[in-house]
Protein backbone atom coordinates (compact mmCIF):
# COMPACT_ATOMS: atom_id res chain seq x y z
CA UNK A 1 0.00 0.00 0.00
CA UNK A 2 2.79 2.69 0.58
CA UNK A 3 4.32 3.99 -2.05
CA UNK A 4 7.97 3.37 -3.22
CA UNK A 5 10.31 6.61 -2.90
CA UNK A 6 13.49 6.84 -5.22
CA UNK A 7 16.48 7.90 -4.45
CA UNK A 8 16.75 7.44 -0.60
CA UNK A 9 19.01 10.28 -0.47
CA UNK A 10 20.67 12.84 -2.48
CA UNK A 11 23.50 16.02 -2.28
CA UNK A 12 23.36 18.73 -4.16
CA UNK A 13 25.66 22.23 -4.24
CA UNK A 14 23.06 25.12 -4.89
CA UNK A 15 21.80 25.72 -8.07
CA UNK A 16 21.78 21.88 -9.40
CA UNK A 17 18.61 20.12 -9.82
CA UNK A 18 16.92 16.90 -8.34
CA UNK A 19 14.47 14.62 -9.33
CA UNK A 20 12.12 12.58 -6.91
CA UNK A 21 10.22 9.67 -7.81
CA UNK A 22 7.54 8.45 -6.66
CA UNK A 23 5.61 4.91 -7.37
CA UNK A 24 2.36 2.85 -6.09
CA UNK A 25 1.56 -0.61 -7.11
CA UNK A 26 -1.95 0.46 -6.88
CA UNK A 27 -4.26 2.40 -9.13
CA UNK A 28 -3.89 6.31 -7.85
CA UNK A 29 -6.42 8.98 -6.79
CA UNK A 30 -4.22 11.57 -6.36
CA UNK A 31 -0.33 12.32 -5.02
CA UNK A 32 1.09 14.76 -2.61
CA UNK A 33 4.29 16.32 -2.14
CA UNK A 34 5.14 16.90 1.32
CA UNK A 35 8.68 18.52 2.73
CA UNK A 36 9.51 18.06 6.36
CA UNK A 37 12.61 19.33 7.99
CA UNK A 38 14.40 18.15 10.97
CA UNK A 39 12.05 17.97 13.71
CA UNK A 40 9.39 19.56 12.08
CA UNK A 41 5.59 18.53 10.92
CA UNK A 42 5.41 18.14 7.24
CA UNK A 43 4.40 20.17 5.08
CA UNK A 44 2.07 20.69 2.23
CA UNK A 45 3.78 21.19 -1.21
CA UNK A 46 1.41 19.97 -4.03
CA UNK A 47 -1.11 17.53 -4.72
CA UNK A 48 -1.69 16.20 -8.42
CA UNK A 49 -4.71 14.30 -9.68
CA UNK A 50 -5.30 11.86 -12.32
CA UNK A 51 -4.98 12.99 -15.49
CA UNK A 52 -0.67 13.49 -16.14
CA UNK A 53 -1.02 16.84 -14.89
CA UNK A 54 2.07 19.14 -14.02
CA UNK A 55 2.38 21.42 -11.52
CA UNK A 56 4.13 24.36 -9.95
CA UNK A 57 5.72 25.78 -7.09
CA UNK A 58 8.65 28.88 -7.89
CA UNK A 59 10.98 26.08 -8.65
CA UNK A 60 9.40 23.04 -7.75
CA UNK A 61 7.01 21.23 -9.94
CA UNK A 62 5.75 17.91 -10.04
CA UNK A 63 4.07 15.02 -12.69
CA UNK A 64 1.55 12.26 -12.39
CA UNK A 65 1.21 9.63 -14.83
CA UNK A 66 -2.10 7.87 -14.36
CA UNK A 67 -0.97 5.00 -16.10
CA UNK A 68 2.47 4.43 -14.52
CA UNK A 69 1.30 5.12 -11.31
CA UNK A 70 4.41 7.52 -10.70
CA UNK A 71 5.09 10.80 -9.67
CA UNK A 72 7.93 12.87 -9.75
CA UNK A 73 9.08 15.86 -8.56
CA UNK A 74 11.48 17.90 -10.31
CA UNK A 75 13.55 20.88 -7.92
CA UNK A 76 15.56 22.88 -9.98
CA UNK A 77 18.28 25.36 -9.34
CA UNK A 78 18.04 24.01 -5.50
CA UNK A 79 18.23 26.39 -2.61
CA UNK A 80 20.12 25.89 1.19
CA UNK A 81 15.99 26.20 1.92
CA UNK A 82 14.76 23.47 0.23
CA UNK A 83 17.14 20.57 2.52
CA UNK A 84 14.93 18.23 4.09
CA UNK A 85 13.06 14.73 3.78
CA UNK A 86 10.59 14.84 0.52
CA UNK A 87 7.60 12.69 1.10
CA UNK A 88 5.34 11.73 -1.34
CA UNK A 89 1.48 10.90 -0.41
CA UNK A 90 -0.45 8.57 -2.15
CA UNK A 91 -4.63 7.79 -2.06
CA UNK A 92 -6.10 5.18 -3.78
CA UNK A 93 -10.54 4.49 -3.48
CA UNK A 94 -9.99 2.31 -0.42
CA UNK A 95 -6.95 4.00 1.45
CA UNK A 96 -6.11 6.78 3.30
CA UNK A 97 -2.73 8.68 2.67
CA UNK A 98 -0.16 6.62 2.89
CA UNK A 99 3.80 8.20 2.58
CA UNK A 100 7.22 6.76 1.38
CA UNK A 101 9.85 6.21 3.41
CA UNK A 102 11.09 10.47 2.19
CA UNK A 103 14.20 10.96 0.10
CA UNK A 104 16.89 13.41 2.16
CA UNK A 105 17.62 16.34 0.48
CA UNK A 106 21.07 18.38 1.31
CA UNK A 107 22.10 21.29 -0.76
CA UNK A 108 25.57 22.17 0.18
CA UNK A 109 26.77 25.75 -0.38
CA UNK B 1 -3.45 30.01 7.99
CA UNK B 2 -5.34 27.45 10.48
CA UNK B 3 -3.49 25.28 12.14
CA UNK B 4 -3.16 21.72 13.98
CA UNK B 5 -2.65 22.01 17.74
CA UNK B 6 -1.36 19.42 19.63
CA UNK B 7 -0.30 18.20 23.39
CA UNK B 8 2.20 17.65 24.79
CA UNK B 9 4.73 18.67 22.62
CA UNK B 10 7.20 15.83 24.32
CA UNK B 11 6.08 13.15 26.63
CA UNK B 12 8.42 11.09 29.14
CA UNK B 13 6.53 8.05 30.39
CA UNK B 14 7.19 4.42 31.98
CA UNK B 15 6.99 1.30 29.92
CA UNK B 16 2.93 0.10 30.82
CA UNK B 17 1.81 3.61 31.28
CA UNK B 18 -1.17 4.68 29.68
CA UNK B 19 -0.64 8.06 27.52
CA UNK B 20 -2.87 10.53 25.80
CA UNK B 21 -2.16 12.60 22.86
CA UNK B 22 -3.96 15.40 22.52
CA UNK B 23 -5.09 16.69 18.96
CA UNK B 24 -7.34 19.93 17.90
CA UNK B 25 -7.97 19.51 14.26
CA UNK B 26 -8.68 22.58 12.22
CA UNK B 27 -12.54 23.47 13.41
CA UNK B 28 -14.36 22.88 9.89
CA UNK B 29 -12.55 19.77 9.54
CA UNK B 30 -14.24 16.16 8.86
CA UNK B 31 -11.56 13.69 8.38
CA UNK B 32 -8.78 13.55 11.08
CA UNK B 33 -5.39 10.69 11.59
CA UNK B 34 -2.98 9.60 13.71
CA UNK B 35 0.25 9.19 11.97
CA UNK B 36 3.66 8.33 14.02
CA UNK B 37 7.45 8.77 12.67
CA UNK B 38 10.01 6.79 14.25
CA UNK B 39 13.50 9.06 14.40
CA UNK B 40 14.85 9.35 11.01
CA UNK B 41 12.41 6.96 9.42
CA UNK B 42 9.04 6.95 6.86
CA UNK B 43 5.89 8.47 8.42
CA UNK B 44 3.95 5.56 8.80
CA UNK B 45 -0.43 5.86 9.16
CA UNK B 46 -1.99 4.60 12.41
CA UNK B 47 -5.56 5.47 11.89
CA UNK B 48 -8.18 7.82 10.38
CA UNK B 49 -11.39 9.05 11.93
CA UNK B 50 -14.75 10.60 10.10
CA UNK B 51 -17.92 10.73 11.53
CA UNK B 52 -17.16 9.73 15.38
CA UNK B 53 -15.82 6.23 14.23
CA UNK B 54 -12.37 4.78 12.96
CA UNK B 55 -12.71 4.46 8.99
CA UNK B 56 -9.20 3.18 8.75
CA UNK B 57 -6.72 1.71 10.70
CA UNK B 58 -3.44 -0.23 9.98
CA UNK B 59 -1.62 -2.90 11.30
CA UNK B 60 0.07 -0.68 13.52
CA UNK B 61 -2.96 -0.01 15.35
CA UNK B 62 -3.77 -2.67 17.79
CA UNK B 63 -5.27 -3.49 20.64
CA UNK B 64 -3.60 -0.85 22.46
CA UNK B 65 -4.38 1.82 20.56
CA UNK B 66 -7.62 3.97 20.96
CA UNK B 67 -8.84 7.19 19.51
CA UNK B 68 -11.88 9.20 20.40
CA UNK B 69 -13.21 12.72 19.85
CA UNK B 70 -14.79 13.16 23.44
CA UNK B 71 -16.12 16.79 22.94
CA UNK B 72 -16.68 17.54 19.59
CA UNK B 73 -13.03 19.84 19.34
CA UNK B 74 -10.46 17.44 20.79
CA UNK B 75 -9.21 14.46 19.11
CA UNK B 76 -7.41 11.96 21.30
CA UNK B 77 -5.23 9.18 21.02
CA UNK B 78 -4.53 6.72 23.63
CA UNK B 79 -1.80 3.71 23.99
CA UNK B 80 -3.67 1.64 26.96
CA UNK B 81 0.15 -0.21 28.06
CA UNK B 82 3.33 1.86 26.24
CA UNK B 83 5.86 -0.36 24.69
CA UNK B 84 9.74 0.78 24.26
CA UNK B 85 8.92 0.74 20.49
CA UNK B 86 5.97 2.89 21.08
CA UNK B 87 8.70 5.72 21.07
CA UNK B 88 8.04 8.08 18.35
CA UNK B 89 7.10 11.70 17.14
CA UNK B 90 3.23 11.30 16.64
CA UNK B 91 1.47 13.24 14.05
CA UNK B 92 -2.27 14.36 14.14
CA UNK B 93 -3.60 15.45 10.60
CA UNK B 94 -6.88 16.90 9.31
CA UNK B 95 -8.60 17.74 6.18
CA UNK B 96 -12.12 19.26 4.59
CA UNK B 97 -12.87 16.28 2.70
CA UNK B 98 -10.85 12.80 1.37
CA UNK B 99 -9.63 12.35 -1.57
CA UNK B 100 -10.95 16.05 -2.91
CA UNK B 101 -7.68 17.57 -4.02
CA UNK B 102 -7.35 18.46 0.17
CA UNK B 103 -4.18 18.93 1.73
CA UNK B 104 -3.50 17.65 5.15
CA UNK B 105 -2.90 19.46 7.52
CA UNK B 106 -0.49 18.15 10.43
CA UNK B 107 -0.13 19.49 13.67
CA UNK B 108 3.68 19.68 15.34
CA UNK B 109 3.83 16.27 16.92
CA UNK B 110 4.13 14.92 19.97
CA UNK B 111 7.26 13.12 20.82
CA UNK B 112 7.21 10.14 23.08
CA UNK B 113 9.39 8.86 24.92
CA UNK B 114 8.96 5.59 26.56
CA UNK B 115 11.38 4.17 29.36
Amino acid sequence: QQPVQSPQAVILREGEDAVINCSSSKALYSVHWYRQKHGEAPVFLMILLKGGEQKGHEKISASFNEKKQQSSLYLTASQLSYSGTYFCGTENNNNDMRFGAGTRLTVKP
Amino acid sequence: EPEVTQTPSHQVTQMGQEVILRCVPISNHLYFYWYRQILGQKVEFLVSFYNNEISEKSEIFDDQFSVERPDGSNFTLKIRSTKLEDSAMYFCASTSRRGQNEKLFFGSGTQLSVL
